[in-house]
């Protein structure tokens, strides 16, 4: 059964700095791997989605590698901004359609 | 492009009435998902249709729950008899099958139970 793990559980940083959200897998068998944000009362948006033969992809200050050997994934955020305030979670697809998610990273950038 | 709609946004109900869920996915998306999300469980997947059939459903907790989707526009998740241990948000998402289609997610709705 996958397991999924995200490290810390909650972070608070000023802002401008840049930082890296951890999330690590049991089963290496992926399809691909999913990073959202989830706003408080909202339901989640995509931010990256990475397949199992990628090892990055970059969208504007986010940038998501994946190292499927290891079961990792990391999501870097550039000049963090008090508007990425957030919790983000990470989701991994072990067969077409059936993701499972960790229990996110709860990110606090102060002004 | 409207997003995946779930209404209602919130339901106060008490203890032993039925309670159904709405979902409208992203047109072109044939596969559809019911997810429930709580403090102390996180977001669980309940059920996954792939083109209106169900595929998966182990993650419906009991029989009290289930699921349809009659059409490729449409899904409800209904509860009945409803418990206050069902309290929770309920999200909705869609996606293409196959390929490596993200996932797209409703607003969610919540469900208190009293």
């Amino acid at each position: 059964k996958q397991e999924v793990t995200q490290i810390p559980a909650a972070l608070s940083v000023p802002e401008g700095e840049n930082l890296v959200l951890n999330c690590s897998f049991t089963d290496s068998a992926i399809y691909n791997l999913q990073w959202f944000r989830q706003d408080p009362g909202k339901g989640l948006t995509s931010l990256l989605l990475i397949q199992s033969s990628q090892r990055e992809q970059t969208s504007g200050r986010l940038n998501a590698s994946l190292d499927k050997s290891s079961g990792r994934s990391t999501l870097y955020i550039a000049a963090s901004q008090p508007g990425d305030s957030a919790t983000y979670l990470c989701a991994v697809n072990t067969n077409a359609g059936k993701s499972t998610f960790g229990d996110g990273t709860t990110l606090t950038v102060k002004p | 492009d409207a997003g995946v709609i779930q209404s209602p946004r919130h339901e106060v109900t008490e203890m032993g009435q039925e309670v159904t869920l709405r979902c409208k996915p992203i047109s072109g998306h044939n596969s559809l998902f019911w997810y429930r999300q709580t403090m102390m469980r996180g977001l669980e997947l309940l059920i996954y249709f792939n083109n209106n059939v169900p595929i998966d459903d182990s993650g419906m907790p009991e029989d009290r729950f289930s699921a349809k989707m009659p059409n490729a526009s449409f899904s409800t998740l209904k509860i009945q008899p409803s418990e206050p241990r069902d309290s929770a948000v309920y999200f909705c998402a869609s996606s293409r099958t196959g390929g490596n289609s993200p996932l797209h997610f409703g607003n969610g709705t919540r469900l208190t139970v009293t």
